[in-house]
C-alpha cells in the first residue's frame, strides 16, 4: 500500500543543523518531494530528488535518498528561526499523478 | 497569475448547507488537483483534472463531493449537505503537464487553501 511516515516533531537550536527523516513504501516513485508549510499558508515546494540520485544539494538544503531502505532525509544547515514550519515528505506512486504525503514534521527553532 | 489562488480563504457554514470552493491555477498549467488537509495531518488527494475532464476522482470521500473544470482553467469543488466532518483546509494545486508522475513538468504548486468550518 501507499504510506509515508515521518517523525512528528523536531526541536533544534538556531545555527545547528536539522535532519528530518521520512520513509515511504512505493519503490516506483520517480520523484520524491519536500514541501514546507508555514502557519496559515499553503504548501511551498522546497526541493525534490529524482529517484536515480542518492543526494541533492541546494544551498542550505541537502536531500539524501536510500532507495534500498526507502528512506529520505532533508538536512537544513545553519537552521534559522525562519525555518520554523511543518515539513512534508511526499511520493508519487508509479503510474499515478497524485502526491501521497506524510503527516508532517513540525520543526521548532529556538535561540 | 503568479501563483495558484483560492477563494474564499475562509468559509463558515452550517451543517446541511451547500458550499462551493474556487481554484484559479497558474496560467498555462493543464493539470489541476484538489487535496484536503485535516488538522494535524498531511494533505489527502481528492481529485485531479487533465484539461476539462476528471482523470482520477478516487479520493472523493462520497457522492456529496463533486468538482468541475468546464473550460480547463478555473475549477470549483462543490460539497452538498455539509457535515461537521467536512471541516478541513481544502488545497488546490496545478502542474504544467500531467502524466504518470515521472517528469518534473508534473511538479505540483499549491495555493493557500480554503479553510472550511462546518458548524
Amino acid at each position: 500500500g501507499e504510506d509515508v511516515e515521518q517523525s512528528l516533531f523536531l526541536s533544534v537550536r538556531e545555527g545547528d543543523s536539522s535532519v528530518i527523516n521520512c520513509t515511504y513504501t512505493d519503490s516506483s516513485s520517480t520523484y520524491l518531494y519536500w514541501y514546507k508549510q508555514e502557519p496559515g499558508a499553503g504548501l511551498q515546494l522546497l526541493t525534490y530528488i529524482f529517484s536515480n540520485m542518492d543526494m541533492k544539494q541546494d544551498q542550505r538544503l541537502t536531500v539524501l535518498l536510500n532507495k534500498k531502505d526507502k528512506h529520505l532525509s532533508l538536512r537544513i544547515a545553519d537552521t534559522q528561526t525562519g525555518d520554523s514550519a511543518i515539513y512534508f515528505c511526499a511520493e508519487t506512486p508509479g503510474g499515478y499523478n497524485k502526491l501521497i504525503f506524510g503527516a508532517g514534521t513540525r520543526l521548532a527553532v529556538h535561540p | 497569475g503568479a501563483g495558484v489562488s483560492q477563494t474564499p480563504s475562509n468559509k463558515v457554514t452550517e451543517k446541511g448547507k451547500y458550499v462551493e470552493l474556487r481554484c484559479d491555477p497558474i496560467s498555462g498549467h493543464t493539470a489541476l488537483y484538489w487535496y484536503r488537509q485535516s488538522l494535524g495531518q498531511g494533505p489527502e488527494f481528492l481529485i485531479y483534472f487533465q484539461g476539462t475532464g476528471a482523470a482520477d476522482d478516487s479520493g472523493l470521500p462520497n457522492d456529496r463531493f463533486f468538482a468541475v473544470r468546464p473550460e480547463g482553467s478555473v475549477s470549483t469543488l462543490k460539497i452538498q449537505r455539509t457535515e461537521r466532518g467536512d471541516s478541513a483546509v481544502y488545497l488546490c494545486a496545478s502542474s504544467l503537464t500531467y502524466g504518470t508522475g515521472t517528469t518534473f513538468q508534473e511538479t505540483q504548486y499549491f495555493g493557500p487553501g480554503t479553510r472550511l468550518l462546518v458548524l
